[in-house]
């Protein structure tokens, strides 16, 4: 199995920018959660999808973020406009029971 | 609160055991995970343990689960320099689904 897949793995942008990160789940995972990993602030759960539907996203940060998941093979998470602040790692993972499975990020940087 | 806490950083010598400390909040968690993150790279799942569990052994890994003290701790025996990482502890929070909350992971350092 290839894992849950990222693209783009490195991101730069200039702030004002539209980003949109992608994530392909592992097969046959109903459950997908995106994370954003900073420094400051560590590991934070940003959204949770279960059979492509959203249920949790209360750790959105705010309107400039958006996340779709089209069908069970695909997600993407987008922000626009992106800010300098929104600078961090963004995980991606998988799960059919109690087990995460993460994805390898995508390291956005904004400018 | 959400906190999920972890010593920051620990230091080792090659071939000793290294045990990586964490208290979570959530006495109904159900599972308790301990996942190693290598330098640019996503969190691996290294092992977890169910709630009515004391200790879980795997290989080179021991958890124990102290759930009177909401501690776990994760022990690596025979410490070797590629298991120099961040390891973090994470707790599932009860709410419907499988809601992980993370430690602020702890930097293991291995030196000969």
């Amino acid at each position: 199995d290839a894992g849950v897949i990222q693209s783009p793995r490195h991101e730069v942008t200039e702030m004002g920018q539209e980003v949109t990160l992608r994530c392909k789940p592992i097969s046959g995972h109903n459950s997908l959660f995106w994370y954003r990993q900073t420094m400051m602030r560590g590991l934070e759960l940003l959204i949770y999808f279960n059979n492509n539907v959203p249920i949790d996203d209360s750790g959105m940060p705010e309107d400039r973020f958006s996340a779709k998941m089209p069908n069970a093979s695909f997600s993407t998470l987008k922000i626009q406009p992106s800010e300098p602040r929104d600078s961090a790692v963004y995980f991606c993972a998988s799960s059919f029971s109690n087990e995460q499975f993460f994805g390898p990020g995508t390291r956005l940087t904004v400018l | 609160g959400e906190d999920v806490e972890q010593s920051l950083f620990l230091s080792v010598r090659e071939g000793d055991s290294s045990v990586i400390n964490c208290t979570y909040t959530d006495s109904s968690s159900t599972y308790l995970y301990w996942y190693k993150q290598e330098p640019g790279a996503g969190l691996q799942l290294l092992t977890y343990i169910f709630s009515n569990m004391d200790m879980k052994q795997d290989q080179r890994l021991t958890v124990l689960l102290n759930k009177k003290d909401k501690h776990l701790s994760l022990r690596i025996a025979d410490t070797q320099t590629g298991d120099s990482a961040i390891y973090f502890c994470a707790e599932n929070r009860s709410g419907g689904y499988n809601k992980l909350i993370f430690g602020a992971g702890t930097r293991l350092a291995v030196h000969p």
